[in-house]
């Protein structure tokens, strides 16, 4: 059980593109997801909280407008990169957790990179 | 916010050998604290994870401490075997559920 997939799993995209990350929770409902950035041989750095229904809450130096993310459905978050920029290429790692639960599922991992 | 820390941030061992993460945190709030395994290019993968109303969690070859006074816990992994050899994560987190993460440790499992 808990099983958090994303899609994709490898993105290249030209500079100045947008590029949409997809989260889901397969066997659980997510109440809340959680959105990480990860640079080569760093930890997870929190990005921005979303729950299910509402705004996320973003972390700060997150820019919002660069970063949008939509929780429509206890079962489906989205990350969107606007306008990508190299420096946006990175893993992007998205993370469920069930109502009332502390632990967290991560998925798999989002690597992109912007020419 | 609380800090974690997380030493070493790189662990070689004999397989066979023993494996012992150290961790810190700074708020004496924190009351959950889990292990995330991650393989190269993969997501984390939760481990074992523990609650302050407990000082000590085992799960076959892989065991958990922690000290409240001290502020401390640790990742405990016996008789490692190359599959172990990954990076391994400790993090904290208050009852807002945000994780804070340590930063890492690499542990290699020498053949």
């Amino acid at each position: 059980g808990a099983v958090v997939s994303q899609h994709p799993s490898w993105v290249i995209c030209k500079s100045g593109t947008s590029v949409k990350i997809e989260c889901r929770s397969l066997d659980f409902q997510a109440t809340t997801m959680f959105w990480y950035r990860q640079f080569p041989k760093q930890s997870l750095m929190l990005m921005a909280t979303s729950n299910e229904g509402s705004k996320a809450t973003y972390e700060q130096g997150v820019e919002k407008d660069k970063f949008l993310i939509n929780h429509a459905s206890l079962t489906l978050s989205t990350l969107t990169v606007t306008s990508a920029h190299p420096e946006d290429s990175s893993f992007y790692i998205c993370s469920a957790r069930g109502q009332g639960k502390e632990t967290q599922y991560f998925g798999p991992g989002t690597r992109l990179l912007v020419l | 916010g609380e800090n974690v820390e997380q030493h070493p941030s790189t662990l070689s061992v004999q397989e066979g050998d023993s494996a012992v993460i150290k961790c810190t945190y700074s708020d004496s709030a924190s009351n959950y604290f889990p292990w995330y395994k991650q393989e190269l290019g993969k997501g984390p993968q939760l481990i074992i994870d523990i609650r302050s109303n407990v000082g000590e969690k085992k799960d076959q070859r892989i065991a958990v401490t922690l000290n409240k006074t001290a502020k401390h816990f640790s990742l405990h992994i016996t008789e490692t075997q190359p599959e172990d050899s990954a990076v391994y994560f400790c993090a904290a987190s208050i009852n807002d559920y945000k994780l804070s993460f340590g930063a890492g440790t690499t542990v290699t499992v020498r053949a």
